[in-house]
């Protein structure tokens, strides 16, 4: 079982609509978890660290069930611009480096 | 603008050159890493130092080395590129004392012909 899956997608939404990704982790020691934001040919940006009670910024929610282990981004109102790769990323204890999922390709179509 | 430099930006090699890609970051971070990701497919690990003075390999270090020449830089060497070396490369850092994420560089985009 790899250590952190999401669904490659892509997802195609018209503009206005919600739609929600989850990604799952394997380790239940993992500590951190974060949502980036990748644009084609260019670097992933952070988006969001997702806490325990969950997080909203704006349009965007991240949620944590660490019991089934997944986290959950949820984009209300789907604008072009949020056309992207979606990467979820989990800290674990001890590691140096953080891990990545392959991320899940959002397009929003007008 | 505080954050991760990265050059060259572009850059097309001919199998069996040797090159160096140069990362700087300048916001005093402790670690700092080199990824590959090829089109399609996730970030690869090539190599990290955790700190200022060690270095580990990562899930694909075969035809690279990599040197923590002091805590701001942290370059990675093809000594002899290969075709299968053609890909994007980005640097990142993170402050491990802290409970962040990576900030990346804008990439370094390699062919080698």
């Amino acid at each position: 079982r790899k250590e952190v899956e999401q669904d490659p997608g892509p997802f195609n939404v018209p503009e206005g609509a919600t739609v929600a990704f989850n990604c799952t982790y394997s380790n239940s020691a993992s500590q951190s978890f974060f949502w980036y934001r990748q644009d084609c040919r260019k670097e992933p940006k952070l988006l969001m660290s997702v806490y325990s009670s969950g997080n909203e910024d704006g349009r965007f929610t991240a949620q944590l069930n660490r019991a089934s282990q997944y986290i959950s981004l949820l984009i209300r109102d789907s604008k072009l611009s949020d056309s992207a790769t979606y990467l979820c990323v989990v800290n674990i204890p001890g590691y140096s480096t953080l891990t990545f999922g392959k991320g899940t390709m959002l397009l929003v179509s007008p | 603008n505080a954050g991760v430099t990265q050059t060259p930006k572009f850059q097309v090699l001919k199998t069996g050159q040797s090159m160096t890609l140069q990362c700087a970051q300048d916001m005093n971070h402790n670690s700092m890493y080199w990824y590959r990701q090829d089109p399609g497919m996730g970030l690869r690990l090539i190599y990290y130092s955790a700190s200022e003075g060690t270095t580990d390999k990562g899930e694909v270090p075969n035809g690279y080395n990599v040197s923590r020449l002091n805590k701001r830089e942290f370059s990675l060497r093809l000594e002899s590129a290969a075709p299968s070396q053609t890909s994007v490369y980005f640097c990142a850092s993170r402050e491990t004392a802290v409970d962040y994420g990576y900030t990346f560089g804008s990439g370094t985009r390699l062919t080698v012909v």
